[in-house]
């Protein structure tokens, strides 16, 4: 596998099931990030690692939990979503030689997720 | 603080004429400057990136871009689309923080449309 994955690529889930979304990045990157793509709106950035610490949260709701337990993978952890949640969450990967310059991100094909 | 403006929200032409998708922006540093494309159900792909080189870029599938500073320009180009152009294209600025750190906004996109 090359570049970013990201599984599963679509999703349908209860607003009372627990789910997890996964990326991983086979670029030797050493920062990651997850956005969310709504219709008719702008990219939205949820979260960012870099070197495996969270270093960005854009007031995301708490029913959005983001781990990354190294910098090849990325996990969004979801429970008790609600129907506006439903989107396409897209995950990057970026190399950062230090915290004073994010470079070119390379995104993965995204997770269709529908929440009824 | 930083932003970008993408001026149409849809775009058609036909097969074999020019193509101009403008994007203007707003930034308080030495921005970098990148247009993404997304093919439906894909992922984000860049197209090319302006970062304080040459004002004319080129990138893949004969785009280019143009950096006009006096303008705060960022339109890109193609003198002849092709069917598989159609897709969304994100007009993204990653400007210098207070912080240091460079963050990236991104334009809503403008829907580019070919038709036969």
């Amino acid at each position: 596998e090359t570049g970013v994955t990201q599984t599963p690529r679509h999703l349908v889930m209860g607003m009372t099931n627990k789910k997890s979304l996964k990326c991983e990045q086979h670029l030797g990157h050493n920062a990651m990030y997850w956005y969310k793509q709504s219709a008719k709106k702008p990219l939205e950035l949820m979260f960012v690692y870099s070197l495996e610490e969270r270093v960005e949260n854009n007031s995301v709701p708490s029913r959005f939990s983001p781990e990354c337990p190294n910098s090849s993978h990325l996990f969004l952890h979801l429970h008790t979503l609600q129907p506006e949640d439903s989107a396409l969450y897209l995950c990057a990967s970026s190399q950062e030689r230090d915290m004073s310059g994010f470079y070119e991100q390379f995104f993965g094909p995204g997770t269709r997720l529908t929440v009824l | 603080a930083q932003s970008v403006t993408q001026l149409d929200s849809h775009v058609s032409v036909s097969e074999g004429t020019p193509v101009l998708l403008r994007c203007n922006y707003s930034s308080s540093y030495s921005p970098s400057l990148f247009w993404y494309v997304q093919h439906p159900n894909k992922g984000l792909q860049l197209l090319l990136k302006y970062t304080s080189a040459a004002t004319l870029v080129k990138g893949i599938n004969g785009f280019e871009a143009e950096f006009k500073k006096s303008e705060t320009s960022f339109h890109l180009t193609k003198p002849s689309a092709h069917m598989s152009d159609a897709a969304e294209y994100f007009c993204v600025v990653s400007d210098q923080e207070d912080t240091g750190r460079r963050a990236l906004t991104f334009g809503s996109g403008t829907r580019l449309q070919v038709q036969p």
